[in-house]
């Protein structure tokens, strides 16, 4: 069975600060992991995926299968980035998993 | 290029009843994946529909059921409705059947069973 863990419900950070967003997910075969972000008043959309190795609103991540660790990260937190993050894991099986969310909230 | 649209926004039912709603793809897409989501809780995968087939499925009761038209537009339905279905549900379209597509999610459907 896959599963997608989100181990922090609500985070906290000021401006400027790094932030961390933290998923591990579970899976036997070759995973394809995301970041969703739903913003206030908006519908889910994608983040970054790990397949394109891209850095999208100055967030990175990096899939570590020794860990089975998919964790969001940002160097200088901003204001706008307060929102709800989802990791999620998607198979060729046609199923996917989402973790349970983690709200983050940047303060000034 | 339209985005993925739901129909209805909320509804209302009773416990026995049964649901329809509605889903539009983005244009392009041949993919739609829908998914229950209660509050506090990321949503939670019911089936996918690929090329108007059901291509993978969720820990769902058989009275959850799909439909995929020619269009690639879906359809989720919901019989024997029970309280605990209330919930937003979601759709999300995707350009192909694999698992490293970007899946495009709609602004979801609000379901309440008294």
């Amino acid at each position: 069975a896959q599963r997608v863990t989100q181990p922090e419900k609500l985070l906290s950070v000021f401006k400027g600060a790094p932030v961390e967003l933290k998923c591990n997910y579970s899976y036997s075969g070759s995973p394809e992991l995301f970041w969703y972000v739903q913003y206030s008043r908006q519908r889910l959309q994608l983040l970054l995926r790990h397949i394109s190795r891209e850095s999208i609103k100055g967030f990175t991540a990096d899939l570590n299968k020794g860990e089975t660790s998919f964790h969001l990260k940002k160097p200088f937190a901003q204001e706008e980035d307060s929102a709800m993050y989802y990791c999620a894991l998607h198979t060729n099986a046609g199923k996917s998993t989402f973790g349970d969310g983690t709200t983050l909230t940047v303060k000034p | 290029e339209t985005g993925v649209t739901q129909s209805p926004t909320h509804l209302i039912k009773t416990r026995g009843q049964q649901v329809t709603l509605r889903c539009s793809s983005q244009s392009g897409h041949n993919t739609v994946s829908w998914y229950q989501q209660a509050l506090g809780q990321g949503p939670q995968f019911i089936f996918q529909y690929y090329r108007e087939e059901e291509n993978g499925r969720g820990n769902f009761p058989p009275r959850f059921s799909g439909l995929q038209f020619p269009n690639y537009s879906s359809e989720l339905n919901v019989n024997a409705l029970e309280l605990d279905d209330s919930a937003l549900y979601l759709c999300a379209s995707s350009l192909g059947g694999t698992g490293s597509d970007t899946q495009y999610f709609g602004p979801g459907t609000r379901l309440t069973v008294l």
